[in-house]
């Protein structure tokens, strides 16, 4: 399979716990993208990084939030001490060139109890 | 800020019907449209884009979206709906110029789209 990846696919945690997803972007794609979604609503920007480097974060990414893209391939995203608010599916989406077309991956659940 | 607004939350359509969701945007500037899709169990995929160019844009699977600036709306069609489109439809709108504009997308809050055979 040569689309987007993510994984874990489902997340169940509690309150007060870390997390951590990680994204596997279509290779050779140098930008990658984070979005949250939740019921009933459309994806909402997170961040995003052009290769290494973390170009723009959203405010809806507090500090609890930390996402980092080490080697230009992969990303993770990391939820400290998580509240029932995050609550949601967390896509990656990655994209190259001058068009810069956004390709989804199925994105991972997080339920929070 | 810009936002998108799609102004129906369900449509209920017997297959054969034509299809029309509205999608407008708030943003004054230059502006890439797109329109995504999402199957059920499945990711979104891209349905259509429109960077420059004929307002008119033909995607998969029969869709055609046209974009209208005075009205700041990319409304998308299709003339005959079939059971296998059921499924939810975002529109989405990124800042830019033309085809080289990098950055976040911000979509609408969706259309489910249900048809019945």
């Amino acid at each position: 399979d040569t689309g987007v990846s993510q994984d874990p696919r489902h997340k169940i945690t509690k309150r007060g716990q870390n997390v951590t997803f990680r994204c596997d972007p279509i290779s050779e794609h140098n930008r990658l993208y984070w979005y949250r979604q939740t019921l009933g609503q459309g994806p909402e920007f997170l961040t995003y990084f052009q290769n290494e480097a973390q170009l723009e974060k959203s405010r809806l990414l507090s500090d609890r939030f930390s996402a980092e893209r080490p080697k230009g391939s992969f990303s993770t995203l990391e939820i400290q001490r998580t509240e029932q608010g995050d609550s949601a599916m967390y896509l990656c989406a990655s994209s190259f060139g001058l068009a810069d077309e956004q390709f989804f991956g199925p994105g991972t659940r997080l339920t929070v109890l | 800020a810009q936002s998108v607004s799609q102004h129906n939350h369900h449509v209920i359509l017997s297959e054969a019907a034509s299809l029309e969701l509205g999608c407008n945007y708030s943003y004054g500037g230059t502006v890439n449209l797109f329109w995504y899709v999402q199957y059920p169990g499945q990711h979104l995929q891209l349905l259509l884009k429109y960077f420059s160019g004929d307002p008119l844009v033909k995607g998969i699977k029969g869709f055609e979206a046209e974009f209208i600036k005075s009205k700041f709306s990319f409304n998308l069609r299709k003339p005959s709906v079939q059971w296998s489109d059921t499924a939810e439809y975002f529109c989405a709108v990124k800042e830019g110029a033309g085809g080289t504009s990098y950055g976040k997308l911000t979509f609408g809050q969706g259309t489910i789209l249900t048809v019945h055979p």
